[in-house]
């Protein structure tokens, strides 16, 4: 168990809908990560916060946003979905230590888009 | 950032020891080398970090050699839950968010 919690583990959803995915970080973790990882593909690095502010931005597209939260957890809104967008989306997170790359990932929320 | 290149797939018997090797020739200076595992259907997993020589911790070590352009990766005795995919990366103190995954090695144990 890496102490991080995701929610839902499994969204099955229609093309066009929105959905929200959930993570709380580690206890104590000031940084969170969202990646996304479709069907054989690699680990694509989405967007990272740092103590609720937006510290780095990779392939996200403009119709996913994220925030964290005061209490640290954070929400990826994924919006006007496409059937592309059916991937595993995992959320990490890392303490201080962590910028060395030390990443301590959830379960995933497993997306299907139909 | 430096760029990592290891072997698509192994295939190593129950109780051998498995050698990953990953190749990252323009490392930077204050780049640190981490390995990852991951399982099918869920999130990767850190196993061991390091900056130069050899690290070990109790499942894996790390051998880096002195001019830091490879790191191997060593697993001793692998048993079958071994098999799983395996990620090098390579990245300096606040590039986190920068480290890529790419494909990673896929071990597969048989008995």
């Amino acid at each position: 168990d890496s102490g991080v919690t995701q929610t839902p583990k499994h969204l099955i959803t229609a093309t066009g809908q929105r959905v929200t995915l959930r993570c709380s970080p580690r206890s104590g973790d000031l940084s969170v990560y969202w990646y996304q990882q479709s069907l054989d593909q690699g680990l694509q690095f989405l967007i990272q916060y740092y103590n609720g502010e937006e510290r780095a931005k990779g392939n996200i597209l403009e119709r996913f946003s994220a925030q964290q939260f005061p209490d640290l957890h954070s929400e990826l809104n994924l919006s006007s979905l496409e059937l592309g967008d059916s991937a595993l989306y995992f959320c990490a997170s890392s303490g201080l230590g962590g910028n060395t790359g030390e990443l301590f990932f959830g379960e995933g929320s497993r997306l299907t888009v139909l | 950032l430096a760029k990592t290149t290891q072997p698509i797939s192994m295939d190593s018997y129950e109780g051998q020891e498995v050698n990953i090797t990953c190749s990252h020739n323009n490392i930077a200076t204050n780049d640190y080398i981490t390995w990852y595992q991951q399982f099918p259907s869920q999130g990767p997993r850190f196993i061991i970090q390091g900056y130069k020589t050899k690290v070990t911790n109790e499942v894996a070590s790390l051998f880096i050699p002195a001019d830091r352009k490879s790191s191997t990766l060593s697993l001793p005795r692998v048993s079958l839950s071994d098999t799983a995919v395996y990620y090098c990366l390579v990245g300096a103190p606040g590039t986190a968010s920068k480290l890529t995954f790419g494909t990673g090695t896929r071990l597969q144990v048989t008995l």
